[in-house]
């Protein structure tokens, strides 16, 4: 079946932009997460969704992130007014339960704020 | 301190070499633990969980040292295709997953 899937598969932009940046989990899964990898950096986790939910956001690195996740499905991760540093790979997964089942991985957006 | 530390390498070994990649975890009351198998410009997957009795898969074999707080991975009979960047993953609370930076791997012919 169909695995994650993320889009843009790239996106360049200008300091102070706004961006958003999507993702389509397997089927059925009930758990999505958003990880941040930066060059030469292990994965950071920035946000969590667990079916209905109230979302972990104790990943989230400032304010100008905010993650949503409609209809318990797609969600969409919003970098307000990027920075350089705001420059990763941003990536998605989602599994069928609680984090200790395994982890899918999407293709991941690369992010590059000139 | 990180919660996940790893050694970032690189690790160079000629093909047929065992090699071993140790990761330490801060948390003591994490539950459960995974390596994961990153190759250049691709996503993380998942290799192995590692279980409290220690685990094995082929060439691949995982522990657990909840005393000293470590996981290690050991790779037997090393491939050209086992070149690639293995994520220590520690469980932490509230089912969040703490990713180490990785350590790398080259199998040279």
């Amino acid at each position: 079946g169909a695995g994650v899937s993320q889009s843009p598969s790239n996106k360049v932009t200008e300091k102070g932009k706004d961006v958003e940046l999507r993702c389509d989990p397997i089927s059925g899964h009930t758990a999505l997460y958003w990880y941040r990898q930066s060059l030469g950096q292990g994965l950071e986790f920035l946000i969590y969704f667990q079916g209905n939910s109230a979302p972990d956001k104790s990943g989230l690195p400032s304010d100008r992130f905010s993650a949503e996740r409609t209809g318990g499905s797609v969600s969409t991760l919003t970098i307000q007014r990027t920075q350089q540093e705001d420059s990763a790979v941003y990536l998605c997964a989602s599994s069928g339960g609680g984090a200790w089942e395994t982890q899918y991985f999407g293709p991941g957006t690369r992010l590059l704020v000139l | 301190r990180k919660e996940v530390e790893q050694d970032p390498g690189p690790f160079n070994v000629p093909e047929g070499a065992t090699v071993a990649f140790n990761c330490t975890y801060s948390n003591s009351a994490s539950q459960s633990f995974f390596w994961y198998r990153q190759d250049c410009r691709k996503e993380p997957k998942l290799l192995m969980s590692v279980y409290s009795s220690g685990n094995e898969d082929g060439r691949f074999t995982a522990q657990l040292n909840r005393a000293s707080q470590y996981i290690s991975l050991l790779i037997r009979d090393s491939k050209l295709s086992d070149s690639a960047t293995y994520l220590c993953v520690v469980m932490g609370g509230a089912n969040n997953l703490f990713f180490g930076t990785g350590t790398r791997l080259t199998v040279i012919p």
